[in-house]
């Protein structure tokens, strides 16, 4: 099975309303990363969280990993047409991996205007 | 600037054929990283480079090779050994274990 999996698989908001996205992993998270990624293109980096309870934003986007640490939650507030693509998250699952990260398959977002 | 290149944007290679994608740092990071990308999926790691003249294999390194010669430079050989070669191929860097930053992609297709 997934070790991280994401959900919703894809969203369609309208212009303005405010949205979530969750990434759960089967195993306690050591540090938590959001990336974005247009399709075709590489992956931008969002927000990386550490601590269990930490909350990060940047302009309307917001970032959560949970006090048990193994789930985060990346919150978009009043989306816009730039807020379109695909979020993905990548984990550093610990036990030696060395700063490698596994990714969950993505929450494709299209916000219509 | 600062940043991760890679190069080319498309290729499209003959069944059989070995091709070399190019990835290059100027950012000073230690560690370098290949992935894949296939429709629908996550990204998945080949292999992986924490420092020069050193890599190791990642999840799905068969049919792969790579060298790390240089500090700024890790390039991905798809063998023809490959065999579900067409994808979109992300590299990577980071300063250790930090947020890895990514380079634009190369999509391959196998023809």
């Amino acid at each position: 099975s997934q070790e991280l999996e994401q959900s919703p698989q894809s969203l369609i908001v309208q212009e303005g309303k405010n949205l979530t996205i969750n990434c759960t992993s089967s195993k306690t998270l050591y540090g938590l990363y959001w990336y974005k990624q247009k399709y075709g293109e590489g992956l931008i980096f969002l927000m990386m969280l550490q601590k269990g309870g930490e909350e990060k934003s940047h302009e309307k986007i917001t970032a959560k990993l949970d006090e048990k640490k193994q789930q985060s939650s990346l919150h978009i507030t009043a989306s816009q047409p730039s807020h379109a693509g695909i979020y993905l998250c990548g984990a550093d699952i610990g036990g030696g991996s060395q700063g490698n990260l596994i990714f969950g398959k993505g929450t494709k977002l299209s916000v219509k205007p | 600037d600062g940043g991760i290149t890679q190069s080319p944007k498309y290729l499209f290679r003959k069944e059989g054929q070995n091709v070399t994608l190019s990835c290059e740092q100027n950012l000073n990071h230690d560690a370098m990283y290949w992935y894949r990308q296939d429709p629908g999926q996550g990204l998945r790691l080949i292999y992986y480079s924490q420092i020069v003249n050193d890599f190791q294999k990642g999840d799905i390194a068969e049919g792969y090779s790579v060298s790390r010669e240089k500090k700024e430079s890790f390039p991905l050989t798809v063998t023809s050994a490959q065999k579900n070669p067409t994808a979109f191929y992300l590299c990577a860097s980071s300063l250790r274990e930090n947020e890895q930053f990514f380079g634009p992609g190369t999509r391959l297709t196998v023809l």
